[in-house]
């Protein structure tokens, strides 16, 4: 069975410092790892899509990096609006979007 | 460009009343289709997933049900809520070759 597990649950930073966010999983056949964020009343907004071991992808703040077993979300000088609850998720070979629990991200000014 | 659609924003239903919430996909073809709820604070729940017209994968025993009669309308339904049902229900595509997966606004739903 596909399973996601992130951690932490929640994380306070003081803007510009910065840190990971860690995404665990087992999946048979990875297809795909993705990472989302998630403003409040809000659906997902999608951010990268991972494929294989070694892969790295940036945007503006964000770096997403992948091995085997996890994915790291790393955050470099972090600002108040990139407070968000990020969600990674992973799709094996069933082609299914299996999610887990999400980080509650805020950054204090 | 793709884009997702999915009504009403928000519900408010009595219990025991049907639910019909509609997703539509644009400017893509033979997309995966998929249904989500999230309870407040916490992550997202896979109810329904489809890889083709008629094709519908149930993961979670309950009282809903999805259909896809076309391509790109994805529908979760309901023939009498319970107010467990309460919660905020997502629609999602993604492509065949997994590249990018999209969800919709969301449909806030409260039971009452």
């Amino acid at each position: 069975e596909d399973q996601v597990t992130q951690s932490p649950e929640a994380l306070r930073l003081q803007e510009g410092e910065s840190s990971s966010l860690n995404c665990s999983y087992t999946v048979s056949g990875l297809r795909g790892l993705f990472w989302y964020r998630q403003d409040p009343g809000k659906g997902p907004e999608f951010l990268f899509t991972l494929y294989s071991a070694g892969e790295e992808k940036e945007k503006e703040r964000l770096k997403a990096t992948l091995t085997k077993k996890e994915s790291f979300l790393h955050i470099t000088a972090p600002k108040p609006e990139d407070s968000a609850t990020y969600l990674c998720a992973v799709q094996g070979g069933a082609q299914k979007l299996v999610f887990g629990q999400g980080t509650r991200l805020t950054i204090n000014p | 460009s793709q884009t997702i659609h999915q009504w009403p924003a928000t519900l408010v239903q009595p219990v025991g009343s049907p639910l019909s919430l509609e997703c539509t996909v644009e400017g893509t073809s033979n997309p995966n289709l998929y249904w989500y709820r999230q309870a407040a604070g916490r992550g997202l729940q896979l109810l329904f997933y489809s890889v083709g017209i008629g094709q519908i994968s149930s993961e979670v025993p309950q009282n809903l049900s999805a259909s896809r009669p076309q391509d790109r309308q994805f529908i979760l339904s309901s023939k009498k809520l319970l107010l467990s049902d309460s919660g905020f229900y997502l629609c999602a595509w993604s492509n065949r070759m997994n590249t990018e997966a999209f969800f919709g606004q969301g449909t806030r739903l409260t039971v009452v």
